[in-house]
């Protein structure tokens, strides 16, 4: 079964730093794809970035980059520069397959970035 | 960018009455129509997955009586909630996968029931 920890359940960072929220999962399946949304009070959920198992480099997506360890199964976000408008919650998620359905979310991490 | 739209975006409901969330991608089609369930402060969990034109296939313990999903076309998913009970209060989230190749899925914004 496809599993994905968030051992973070809150963080703070102080504004114009980088912070790291962590995330690691589990599965058995060769391919898969790991996401990272953001999800603000509003409730939608904000697609950030992607990593594909057998992507040789780490994703990135301004300032957003994905530290993907494959053999540590972690796959964290790390959020330059931080914004006051980055205070949100974060959440890892694990899609079987390349191009398959099945959606895994992790518990989340609540993101508060302090002026 | 694909946007997903959901409708309503709140409603509240009383005990023992049906409600239905529509779930339309609005400038792609969607072969694939995900229905996820948020309560406050936990992660979403995936209720059911509908394709179009065919049932739905509904996640260990998750009532498909209750919770009926119907995609009868490629841009429009709904959700109907039957006999809602104030248990079933929460965030209903949709999301769609575009047809073809597409590792990506797009969320729409979210519908909160409240059932008193």
């Amino acid at each position: 079964a496809q599993k994905i920890t968030q051992t973070q359940p809150g963080m703070f960072v102080q504004e114009k730093e980088a912070v790291t929220l962590d995330c690691t999962y589990d599965t058995s399946d060769p391919s898969y794809g790991l996401f990272w949304y953001k999800q603000p009070s509003s409730g939608e959920m904000i697609f950030l970035i992607y990593q594909g198992s057998y992507d040789q480099q780490n994703a990135t997506e301004g300032r957003y980059s994905l530290n993907f360890q494959k053999a540590r199964k972690s796959a964290n976000l790390v959020i330059s520069a931080s914004q006051l408008g980055d205070s949100a919650m974060y959440f890892c998620a694990m899609r079987r397959g390349n191009y398959g359905q099945n959606f895994v979310f992790g518990p989340g991490t609540r993101l508060s970035v302090l002026p | 960018g694909a946007v997903v739209s959901q409708h309503p975006s709140r409603v509240i409901c009383k005990s023992g009455t049906s409600v239905k969330i529509e779930c339309r991608s609005l400038d792609f089609q969607a072969t694939t129509m995900f229905w996820y369930r948020q309560f406050p402060k936990q992660s979403l969990m995936l209720m059911a997955t509908s394709n179009e034109g065919s049932k739905a296939t509904y996640e260990q313990g998750v009532e498909k009586d209750k919770f009926l999903i119907n995609h009868a076309s490629l841009t429009l998913s709904t959700l109907t909630v039957t006999s809602a009970h104030p248990e079933d209060s929460s965030f209903y989230i949709c999301s769609a996968r575009a047809s073809g190749f597409s590792y990506e899925q797009y969320f729409g914004p979210g519908t909160r029931l409240t059932v008193t």
